[in-house]
């Protein structure tokens, strides 16, 4: 069995802030993890992902999370927050033979002029 | 290379009709997923294929719900009749061959948002 917790339904930052979302997982096999991003009326764009290399993981638009095993987390972070980063972001897991994605339920972001 | 494609992108019906929903994955991918997001939760899965065969159905309603992927490439999702509860977007999204040990990113289509009154 596979879960995500997301932790903040709603961060709102200042333009040219840091951005840390949070995400804590749990899997009963070793877990690939996700970071998704969807804009208003759109599909799901993969943000980066975490397949057991590296731990510390570089997605686009600057974009970074770190793998911590002990803490189960994969927090997502970005140094300066830009308006076009307003958007709702999913952390999600898979594990098992079909690789089936098990998500949290979201964080809405929202950047600040 | 063209994404995955939806159609219709909104619906709206009422209580105790049926809808039925498109799906035309990425050429050559042969897995095909459809999740149901309801507002404020994140997707869930309601049912991967691979080619034409069903995967996992586990969280499909299948008392209401089914979908076919007959020739392994487009797909169609339906739900007979609609519930209110049932009011949410549903996206597809494909990826190459699953296999095992090896992950193949998901790549998703833009939604059909339904709106059951």
């Amino acid at each position: 069995a596979q879960s995500v917790t997301q932790l903040g339904s709603h961060v709102s930052v200042s333009e040219g802030a840091l951005v840390l979302l949070r995400c804590n997982y749990s899997s009963s096999v070793p877990p690939y993890l996700f970071w998704y991003v969807q804009y208003p009326n759109q599909g799901l764009q993969l943000l980066l992902k975490y397949t057991s290399a590296a731990t510390l993981v570089k997605g686009i638009n600057g974009f970074e999370a770190e793998f911590k095993k002990s803490e189960t987390s994969f927090h997502l972070t970005k140094p300066s927050a830009h308006m076009s980063d307003a958007a709702e972001y999913f952390c999600a897991v898979s594990g098992g033979s079909n690789y089936k994605l098990t998500f949290g339920k979201g964080t809405l972001l929202t950047v600040n002029p | 290379e063209a994404g995955v494609a939806q159609s219709p992108r909104y619906k709206i019906i009422e209580k105790r009709q049926s809808v039925a929903f498109w799906c035309n994955p990425i050429s050559g991918h042969a897995t095909l997923y459809w999740y149901q997001q309801i507002l404020g939760q994140g997707p869930k899965l309601l049912i991967q294929f691979q080619n034409n065969g069903v995967v996992d159905d586990s969280q499909l309603p299948k008392d209401r719900f089914s979908a076919e992927r007959l020739k392994g490439v487009d797909s169609t999702l339906k739900i007979q009749p609609a519930k209110l509860e049932d009011s949410a977007v549903y996206l597809c999204a494909s990826s190459l061959k699953t296999r095992q040990g090896f992950y193949n990113e998901q790549f998703f289509g833009p939604g059909t948002r339904l709106t059951v009154l």
